[in-house]
């Protein structure tokens, strides 16, 4: 089955600056790929998502890329701010029938004032 | 907008007991899914339902589990006899999915989860 690595495990930036999580995924065969952002005690929100047919993708302060070569990818915030703390999934499905997603472990992402 | 909603939102059980976790999805969503995220860790996903059947199910997903759409508007998470690992947020979540199938777009929404706690 699919096997979903993400790092960093906790991100700490500076408000302003730019934050980057990376995943790698092992199912050359998955061709969807969303990121969630879940803020403490609540539900997984999609925040972005990209498909196999496309490269890079953006979202006003918002970007994730994909390299299916290397079967990675990652997202991109930039000027961070407060509201951007929250722990953010990475997932991959390989889209078919009712395939369900299988998630990374998370990053902890921290904006520091 | 739309919601997928969860009920109950907490729910103490003692260990050994049956405990049913409730959810209403979308209503023109036609792929249904439960998944549980122990405290801290990362969200698991257990099981996928559509057209009246389980699709796809994971090692999590053992006997103890069963899922039922018992009418047209709920999807129902039976855990027959819990267990003290059992404790998790449980999440469930529906999609339309995107046609044509090749286009490879399942984008789930999720429920606000039920927290159970097996003590």
């Amino acid at each position: 089955g699919e096997n979903v690595e993400q790092h960093p495990s906790t991100l700490s930036v500076q408000e302003g600056d730019s934050a980057v999580i990376k995943c790698t995924y092992s199912d050359s065969a998955s061709n969807y790929f969303p990121w969630y952002k879940q803020e403490l005690g609540k539900r997984p929100q999609l925040i972005i998502d990209i498909r196999s047919n496309v490269g890079e993708k953006k979202d006003q302060r918002i970007a994730v890329t994909l390299n299916k070569t290397a079967k990675h990818f990652s997202l991109h915030i930039t000027e961070t701010q407060p509201e951007d703390s929250a722990v953010y999934f990475c997932a991959a499905s390989s889209g078919g029938g009712a395939d369900g997603l299988t998630f990374g472990k998370g990053t902890h992402l921290i904006i520091q004032p | 907008e739309p919601e997928v909603t969860q009920t109950p939102s907490h729910q103490v059980t003692q260990m050994g007991q049956e405990v049913i976790l409730r959810c209403v999805p979308i209503s023109n969503h036609l792929y249904f899914y439960w998944y549980r995220q122990i405290l801290g860790q990362k969200v698991e996903f257990l099981v996928s339902f559509y057209n009246n059947e389980i699709s796809e199910k994971s090692e999590i997903f053992d006997d103890q589990f069963s899922v039922e759409r018992p009418d047209g508007s709920n999807f129902t998470l039976k855990i027959r006899s819990t267990k003290l690992e059992d404790s998790a947020m449980y999440f469930c979540a529906s999609s339309k999915r995107e046609w044509p199938a090749y286009s490879g777009a399942n984008v789930l929404t999720f429920g606000a989860g039920s927290r159970l706690t097996v003590l």
